[in-house]
């Protein structure tokens, strides 16, 4: 069954470093997601991704947030300057077309530690 | 803003027992409302309901939403202890250029004693 993946699934980084999160979202899905969980607390919407372009984004997702979907297969999520706040566990999720797209399958996560 | 509130927080319950999660929303211009199952990690679909009144239903599982009420609930019969879990709700808000976004409830932890 075609799944959702994320790599690396675990990482840490010093407090200022940039990051790059990638997924591989499923491979006839338009649109892409990322959301972040921060330990103990609710699942939050990042951002959404399509046609090469975001369609929707939080608050969270200030200018030191962006993604970019470099080829047909790869979707990144990149922190530039990384702060302790943004210690989470961060999915990415895809779905197919604009009929089924609240149909969001989650990849297992990358699990980020800003020290 | 779009509010999604959970319960019970958390449940424990012997293996064979039936349980009953709650998820209440509110939302501007609701679409739809779904169902994940959390384990170790990626939330995994259960369900997605748009319809008030329709049961859907997957082997012990169940769900049904009211729309007039604004709520969800999830029913596990016969719960075993693969069961144990957090289930999510969330719900679609069809305004705007939203394209899918989810908002998340703060889920209720299932525990499945053998």
């Amino acid at each position: 069954e075609p799944e959702v993946t994320q790599t690396p699934s675990h990482q840490v980084t010093q407090m200022g470093q940039e990051v790059i999160l990638r997924c591989v979202p499923i491979s006839n899905h338009l649109y892409f997601y990322w959301y972040r969980q921060i330990l103990g607390q609710k699942v939050e919407f990042l951002v959404s991704f399509y046609n090469n372009e975001i369609s929707e984004k939080s608050e969270i997702f200030d200018d030191q947030f962006s993604v970019e979907r470099p080829d047909g297969s790869n979707f990144t999520l990149k922190i530039r300057s990384t702060k302790l706040e943004d210690s989470a566990m961060y999915f990415c999720a895809s779905s197919d077309n604009i009929a089924d797209q609240e149909t969001q399958y989650f990849g297992p996560g990358t699990r980020l530690l800003v020290l | 803003e779009d509010k999604v509130v959970q319960s019970p927080l958390s449940l424990v319950v012997h293996e064979g027992d039936t349980v009953t999660l709650n998820c209440s929303y509110e939302v501007t211009n609701f679409r739809s409302l779904l169902w994940y199952k959390q384990e170790k990690k990626a939330p995994t679909f259960l369900f997605m309901l748009t319809s008030s009144g329709i049961e859907k239903k997957s082997g012990r599982l169940s769900s049904i939403l009211d729309k007039k009420e604004l709520f969800s609930i999830l029913n596990i019969t016969a719960t075993q202890t693969g069961d144990s879990a957090v289930y999510l709700c969330a719900v679609v808000n069809a305004g705007g250029t939203s394209y899918g976004k989810l908002t998340f409830g703060q889920g209720t932890i299932l525990t499945v004693h053998p």
